[in-house]
């Protein structure tokens, strides 16, 4: 069974630019939440995806946007970049929402911003 | 409302025992314990709900206090591959899937 697959692994970009990044969700698994980890903030809750729809979202600003497909796939965005937001996003699957089901990892997205 | 975490580092040596411990000021419905290598994705542990419920997971296990809004992490006759941050993430309402993290607690273990 193929684990949460997040692509791509590594990405720079300049200040001011867009990024997107990609989820796959292990197969069967409906909810997709998505986590920034920073070695002066630790893990951040950015938002949740189920059923193509938000139902959480975390003390971000506007510039992170996210959205959920109809085959559970799972995007985020970024807009006008900026150097705070260099970071490892992490996405995360679990089998529903709700009832304090165990969540999964995927390898995550080294995001640099220079 | 972040939850905090204790001790933030631990050194031990392979076969000796580790406590990690998570408290939350806010009320807790349940806690998720992750471990994380260098370079590698968070992996889950385990959760316990809130109801006091042990849970156990080979030689690691872990509790939860909901009085004391409080989580701890059993590692017992500790192995190499113990080695890694662990971290707490705590879930304030039913169903809400948005975990909220403590800041990860360090642990190396040597031969």
């Amino acid at each position: 069974k193929a684990g949460v697959t997040q692509t791509p692994r590594y990405l720079i970009k300049t200040r001011g630019q867009q990024v997107t990044l990609s989820c796959s969700p292990i197969s069967g698994h409906r909810s997709v939440s998505w986590y920034q980890q920073t070695p002066g903030q630790g893990l951040q809750f950015l938002f949740e995806y189920f059923s193509e729809t938000q139902r959480n979202k975390g003390n971000f600003p506007g510039r992170f946007s996210g959205r959920q497909f109809s085959n559970s796939r799972s995007e985020m965005n970024v807009s006008t970049l900026e150097l705070g937001d260099s970071a490892l996003y992490l996405c995360a699957s679990s089998l529903n929402p709700g009832a304090s089901t165990e969540a999964f990892f995927g390898q995550g997205t080294r995001l640099t911003v220079v | 409302q972040q939850p905090v975490q204790s001790p933030q580092a631990v050194i031990l040596r392979e076969g000796e025992d580790a406590v990690i411990n998570c408290s939350s000021s806010k009320a807790l419905y349940s806690v998720h314990w992750y471990r994380q290598k260098h370079g590698e994705a968070p992996v889950f542990l385990m959760i316990l709900l809130k109801g006091g419920e042990q849970k156990g997971h080979e030689k690691i296990s872990a509790s939860f206090n909901e009085k004391k809004q409080q989580s701890s992490l059993y590692l017992t006759a500790s192995q190499l591959s113990y080695s890694g941050t662990y971290f707490c993430g705590t879930e304030f309402d039913q169903g809400a899937q948005k975990l909220v993290f403590g800041q990860g607690t360090r642990l190396t273990i040597n031969p």
